[in-house]
């Protein structure tokens, strides 16, 4: 059963960058037909898409955030990435990362990890 | 406009059905994924596409489209139903995705 665990720092200074990793364990990253994407929830708030990688390496981000964000994928550790620079306080959350389904007019996040609390503060 | 509008809050009695709407333009192309969180924990898929459900969620989940609202239809709720819910879909563009502004179930 496919499984995914986020991990990094938990507390990062404003206007730093934000870097964290989701590992993949049973199965792999490479299989065709997923994508992979990272999700945060601000305190008390409900979830925002920040964005995500497909199989084959193509990336999708929310628009309000596309200056700040990239998402990686390293198949050899069978794991990806998120970095979100010039981070500030409003980019403190929960962050989650899940594996994407897509079939032509419907998409879905079938895993979830369990999600990493990350504080922005100095 | 890539807004999906949720009641903030519905409560239900037990045993009893609530429907859960969503609202917005992409709707009307694209079908909604349904998202069950309790407290402290991440949320969980409870119904994607047309009307589909994982393994392992009850079959009193069900959902349902019509134009511009997705619906999520909990028929006999349990006390455990009591979660905030979340849809999503793609927005206009097909590329990304948008999560709704949420729902608070209560059960009574």
């Amino acid at each position: 059963q496919l499984q995914l665990q986020e991990s990094g720092s938990g507390l990062v200074k404003p206007s730093q960058t934000l870097s964290l990793t989701c590992a993949v364990s049973g199965g792999s990253i490479s299989s065709g037909g997923y994508s992979w994407s990272w999700i945060r929830q601000p305190p008390g708030k409900g979830l925002e898409w920040i964005g995500y990688i497909y199989h084959s390496g193509s990336t999708y981000y929310n628009p309000s955030l596309k200056s700040r964000v990239t998402i990686s994928v390293d198949r050899s550790k069978n794991q990806f990435s998120l970095k979100l620079s010039s981070v500030t306080a409003a980019d403190t959350a929960v962050y989650y990362c899940a594996r994407g389904r897509d079939g032509y007019n419907w998409g879905a996040f079938d895993i979830w990890g369990q999600g990493t609390m990350v504080t922005v503060s100095s | 406009s890539s807004e999906l509008t949720q009641d903030p809050a519905v409560s239900v009695a037990l045993g009893q059905t609530v429907r859960i709407t969503c609202q917005g333009d992409s709707l009307r192309s694209y079908y909604a994924s349904w998202y069950q969180q309790k407290p402290g924990q991440a949320p969980v898929l409870v119904i994607y596409g047309k009307n589909n459900r994982p393994s392992g969620i009850p079959d009193r989940f069900s959902g349902s489209s019509s134009g511009n609202t997705a619906s999520l239809t909990i028929t006999g709720a349990q006390a455990e139903d009591e979660a905030d819910y979340y849809c999503n879909s793609r927005d206009s563009s097909g590329n990304h995705r948008v999560f709704g502004t949420g729902t608070k179930v209560t059960v009574l």
